[in-house]
């Protein structure tokens, strides 16, 4: 596609559901990062892929994010027993890894309201 | 750790004013600097960016040079349109990490 898709762009959740946040990587980006995004805050790097290998997943606030590539292309961030502090959008980005400093493209996000 | 730290916002100004965002940053070695803006309703898009000290990054008339004396990476742009209405971030990529550290974001409005 022309850019990063993410679906959905809203999610409304009840406390303790499970949600799962998909993201379509521009065609031939093998590097993909999620970010959770607080409102009016800064996006904070939760993992990393290259491939479908997760190479950082550092960021993850909780055992409870759990994130996955399986063929290398689009991805999918699941958070389990969801909780009100998880409210915040989440960013999927992309980027071509033959340079390091080059330009990472990001989606327009989910936002994600836990009730 | 890594960090960056913006002026907070928002900043209000007029049509064809002059603009300053200033962005400090903390970092090991020697990190690439970025500005990203998100306009309404959009992701995150790459403004400019500078890889190395003394550095200037430039787009749309935006600058921001990479003062590495005072880890300071300010954005400028001598008039402003009601157009560039957006928040904009500041961002480092530090050396050997693949991902980047933002800050917080400073909201600028325009005013016709």
């Amino acid at each position: 596609g022309a850019g990063v898709s993410q679906s959905p762009r809203y999610k409304v959740a009840k406390r303790g559901q499970d949600v799962a946040l998909r993201c379509d990587p521009i065609s031939g980006h093998v590097s993909l990062f999620w970010y959770q995004q607080a409102l009016g805050q800064g996006p904070e790097f939760l993992t990393y892929f290259q491939n479908e290998a997760q190479l950082d997943k550092s960021g993850l606030p909780s055992d409870r994010f759990f994130a996955e590539r399986p063929e290398g292309s689009v991805s999918t961030l699941k958070i389990q027993r969801t909780q009100q502090e998880d409210s915040a959008v989440y960013l999927c980005a992309s980027s071509s890894p033959r340079q390091r400093n080059t330009e990472a493209f990001f989606g327009q996000g989910t936002r994600l309201t836990v009730v | 750790g890594n960090s960056v730290t913006q002026m907070e916002g928002p900043v209000t100004l007029s049509e064809e004013a002059f603009l300053t965002i200033n962005c400090t940053y903390t970092a090991t070695g020697y990190p690439s600097l970025f500005w990203y803006v998100q306009y309404p309703g959009e992701g995150l898009q790459l403004l400019l960016k500078a890889t190395k000290a003394d550095d200037k990054g430039s787009n749309k008339g935006f600058e921001a040079t990479y003062r590495k004396e005072t880890t300071s990476f300010h954005l400028e742009k001598g008039s402003v349109q009601v157009s560039d209405s957006a928040v904009y971030f500041c961002a480092l990529l530090s050396t050997g990490r693949r991902a980047l550290t933002f800050g917080s974001g400073t909201r600028l409005q325009v005013q016709p």
